[in-house]
């Protein structure tokens, strides 16, 4: 079955440190791949999203993920984190020909002073 | 301009009872798409919508749900006889086209009492 899987449930970083978020997908296929952003009381936002092409991709606020395909992995990166990136952040995946995502089931991010 | 917006915002209602949660897409977007999304988890895909009719409905979990789009725009996701087990935030989305950036709303967060 296509699945994706978020290995971590929380992650905790200090201000100012860098940030990876782990993906893995188990798809037949390369899928369409994508990471959102969700803040307290706000809307799902896209931060970024793969579908072919150059494997490191960048996004919105700073935010880069790298598609690696030995891995199957899309993991998202960001040099420098900032107290305002703290929410959930949500990895997806779409099989070609679908552009519906399948979500992971997140990882929080707690940012320290 | 506006973006997605879903209403009501928080609804809470009795077991049995029948509800109607409401989203209004970006204008000019075509297709739109319902999500579920329960605590800890991501969202899981519902239904979607090409104007008006429903391409895609393979996510709804059984008949008590129901979505329509009458006029390409406004949709309404319909629960009848809601059980507890329903009680979770569903999310509205809209895109351009199908292949295009999804854009979500905050959400309705449904408690059945």
């Amino acid at each position: 079955a296509q699945s994706v899987t978020q290995p971590d449930i929380h992650i905790t970083v200090s201000e100012g440190a860098s940030l990876e978020l782990r993906c893995n997908y188990s798809y037949g296929a390369t899928p369409y791949l994508f990471w959102y952003v969700q803040s307290p009381g706000q809307g799902l936002q896209l931060l970024l999203k793969y579908f072919s092409g150059d494997t490191l991709v960048q996004g919105i606020k700073g935010f880069e993920a790298e598609f690696k395909r030995s891995q199957s992995s899309f993991n998202l990166r960001k040099p420098s984190v900032h107290w305002s990136d703290a929410a959930e952040y949500f990895c997806a995946a779409a099989s070609g020909g679908s552009y519906i995502p399948t979500f992971g089931r997140g990882t929080s991010l707690i940012v320290h002073p | 301009g506006a973006g997605v917006s879903q209403t009501p915002s928080n609804k809470v209602t009795e077991k049995g009872k029948y509800v109607e949660l409401r989203c209004d897409p970006i204008s000019g977007h075509t297709a739109l798409y319902w999500y579920r999304q329960s605590l800890g988890q991501g969202p899981e895909f519902l239904i979607y919508f090409q104007g008006t009719g429903a391409a895609d409905d393979s996510g709804l979990p059984n008949d008590r749900f129901f979505a329509v789009r009458p006029e390409g725009s406004v949709s309404t996701l319909k629960i009848q006889r809601t059980e507890r087990g329903d009680s979770a935030v569903y999310l509205c989305a809209s895109s351009v086209g199908t292949q295009e950036t999804q854009y979500f709303g905050p959400g309705t967060r449904l408690l059945v009492l």
